[in-house]
């Protein structure tokens, strides 16, 4: 069985400031790691994978994540915030070869200025 | 490639009717799945095609939901008898099942209101 554990719904940062999401992971096999960011009202746009390779992976906008398996984690992370980055952010698991995403319940994240 | 589409992005029905949301996966994405995401909450699975078969559905998917992809390429939802409960973002995704990297490409959803 696989689930994803988003820990706080709402973060808020200050422009400028270190942008740090975290998710923790439970997954029976090695897994797949995804963030996905949404805008209101529209769908989820896709951040950054984990897939087995390195893993501390870069995505756009400046958004990174490292895999540590010790730690069941993949925390996203930027160095600084931008007015632009408000918005849903969902992490989500699959197995390699599954056949669905697991979603967390999203954090919300308000930069402010 | 123009992505997922989804349509309509915004439904508002009264309970009881019946309701079709159509996807257009990316052009020769072989899965497509379906999800449905409620307010403060992540996407939740439904169901999804290899192709034209549907191969798995969630329980979530109760006897008034339908889904069907005749051809392989687009999709549809209907929703009988709609309920005030059925009010969500309704998503569509698609990706390609040779590409390794399982990488699943999102639509902008129908927002679903039930009166």
């Amino acid at each position: 069985a696989q689930s994803v554990t988003q820990l706080g719904s709402h973060v808020s940062v200050s422009e400028g400031a270190l942008v740090l999401l975290r998710c923790n992971y439970s997954s029976s096999v090695p897994p797949y790691l995804f963030w996905y960011v949404q805008y209101p009202n529209q769908g989820l746009q896709l951040l950054l994978k984990y897939t087995s390779a390195a893993t501390l992976v870069k995505g756009i906008n400046g958004f990174e994540a490292e895999f540590k398996k010790s730690e069941t984690s993949f925390h996203l992370t930027k160095p600084s915030a931008h007015m632009s980055d408000a918005a849903e952010y969902f992490c989500a698991v699959t197995e390699p070869t599954g056949n669905q995403f697991y979603f967390g319940t999203g954090t919300s994240l308000t930069v402010i200025p | 490639d123009t992505g997922v589409s989804q349509d309509p992005r915004h439904k508002i029905t009264k309970r009881g009717q019946n309701v079709t949301f159509r996807c257009d996966p990316i052009s020769e994405h072989n899965r497509l799945y379906w999800y449905r995401q409620t307010l403060g909450q992540g996407p939740e699975f439904l169901t999804y095609f290899q192709n034209e078969a549907q191969l798995e559905k969630s329980r979530l998917l109760s006897d008034r939901f339908s889904a069907e992809r005749p051809k392989g390429s687009f999709s549809t939802l209907e929703i009988q008898r709609t309920e005030q409960g059925d009010s969500a973002m309704y998503l569509c995704a698609s990706r390609d099942f040779s590409e390794a990297k399982n990488i699943q490409y999102f639509g902008a959803g129908t927002r679903l209101s039930v009166l």
